[in-house]
């Protein structure tokens, strides 16, 4: 089946650091979603994109659609404790029906104050 | 403001035994997903309904059963649970087919 690749598995950082963090996939997607969860919750919408090139904030998050449609990433700048959690990229296949989403492994951040 | 609400949050079961995981949605949403997430596998699709009365599979569907009789409900069956089926599930539901998924809290569930 249709295969998301999301780097890096996990990363230990500073607090204060900035975290960039990306999804590739095999084929073309029209739809890229951003999730954050933490421990004993459900995924969390960050940022929705929907264009490609489109480049979308939300505080000090930033995620991007890349231009050749197969990726995206999502950069967190000035990293603070209650970053941490697992970050999810999704992506929405155009060709699939009834608005499946295909998810990434998932990125598990860890912030040392 | 409800949103989505998974029931229950914790529960243990028996090999063989039927149980049913609840969700509720106060959106009025049309599509409503169930996945299950498993270390080293992710999220994964186990049945999706469009509409009330339209379901259909997803990725890992055998074992369970759905229904959708009214827009906001959303029940998953086990009819007879296996240890295999011990996860955490996540129900989903978005507004249309484009639109993002937004998920309830999850039911941990484990199978003896």
């Amino acid at each position: 089946g249709q295969q998301l690749n999301q780097s890096p598995q996990s990363m230990f950082i500073q607090e204060g650091e900035d975290v960039s963090m990306n999804c590739t996939s095999s084929s073309i997607f029209n739809t890229w979603l951003w999730y954050k969860q933490e421990p004993g919750e459900g995924p969390v919408l960050l940022i929705a994109l929907y264009k490609a090139g489109e480049l979308t904030s939300n505080g000090r998050l930033t995620a991007q659609f890349g231009i050749t449609r197969k990726d995206s990433f999502l950069n967190i700048s000035a990293s603070i404790p209650s970053d941490v959690g697992i970050y999810f990229c999704a992506g929405r296949n155009p060709y699939n029906q009834g608005g499946k989403l295909i998810f990434g492994q998932g990125t598990e951040l860890s912030v040392k104050p | 403001d409800a949103g989505i609400t998974q029931s229950p949050r914790y529960k243990i079961t028996e090999t063989g035994r039927q149980v049913t995981l609840m969700c509720h949605q106060t959106w009025s949403h049309s599509y409503m997903f169930w996945y299950r997430q498993d270390l080293g596998h992710g999220l994964r699709l186990i049945y999706y309904s469009a509409a009330a009365d339209i379901t259909d599979k997803g990725e890992v569907p055998d074992g369970y059963v759905v229904s959708r009789s009214k827009t906001e409900n959303f029940p998953l069956t086990l009819e007879s649970a296996t240890r295999s089926q011990t996860s955490v599930y996540f129900c989903a539901s978005s507004e249309n087919s484009n639109q993002p998924q937004h998920f309830g809290d999850g039911t941990r569930l484990s199978i003896l």
